[in-house]
């Protein structure tokens, strides 16, 4: 079954620097990428999604860029800012199979030094 | 408001009672899930349904029991807990395999102590 690992698992960072958060995926057919933010005691909300047929996607602040020779894709936030604290889950599903299952990554806590 | 509304928000519960969580979606998604949710621990998949039907069980004991009468309710039914299924619960729902709209709902969870 697909296996995402994700790196670091804490990330300090200066308000207004960048913070890059990476994972690596093990199933070749998985075709959907979305990153979760987890504000502490809420749930998770999506912030941003990429499918394979994309190398590299934006919103403001928030990019995220897919390797899919590699099998790895990573999280891009540009002039962090204090809300941005939190901790960030990447993920990863296949198409096809029976199921839909999602499969996430250990997570990263980030917090944004003001 | 995500439109996923997840019953109690926190449960004590001793190792020989029997509880249930529940969760309700106002989405109109028709797969819905259960995640466990530990410290220092990804976000564990326990069960998939699809059209109320089970696709998924991820290996879970049986005193998790889910139980989905329609595909806008799940359940998850609790017995003879142990203090480390202690964690935070979290329900989500998105459109099914294969639909335009991947993207999943999480609710807020219920947090879940054995005692």
């Amino acid at each position: 079954g697909e296996n995402v690992e994700q790196h670091p698992s804490t990330l300090s960072v200066q308000e207004g620097d960048s913070a890059v958060i990476k994972c690596t995926y093990s199933d070749s057919a998985s075709n959907y990428f979305p990153w979760y933010k987890q504000e502490l005691g809420k749930r998770p909300q999506l912030i941003i999604d990429i499918r394979s047929n994309v190398g590299e996607k934006k919103d403001q602040r928030i990019a995220v860029t897919l390797n899919k020779t590699a099998k790895h894709f990573s999280l891009h936030i540009t002039e962090t800012q204090p809300e941005d604290s939190a901790v960030y889950f990447c993920a990863a599903r296949g198409i096809g199979g029976a199921t839909n299952k999602l499969i996430f990554g250990t997570g990263t806590l980030l917090a944004v030094q003001p | 408001e995500t439109g996923v509304t997840q019953t109690p928000r926190h449960l004590v519960m001793g190792m020989t009672n029997k509880k249930s969580l529940k969760c309700e979606q106002h989405l109109g998604h028709n797969a819905m899930y259960w995640y466990k949710q530990s410290a220092k621990k990804p976000l564990e998949l326990m069960f998939v349904y699809n059209f109320k039907e089970q696709t998924e069980n991820n290996s879970v004991p049986s005193r998790f029991s889910p139980e989905c009468p329609n595909s806008s309710h799940l359940f998850l039914h609790l017995h003879t807990l142990q203090p480390e299924d202690s964690a935070l619960y979290l329900c989500a729902s998105s459109q099914p395999e294969g639909g335009a709209g991947n993207t999943i709902y999480f609710g807020e969870g219920s947090w879940l102590t054995v005692v």
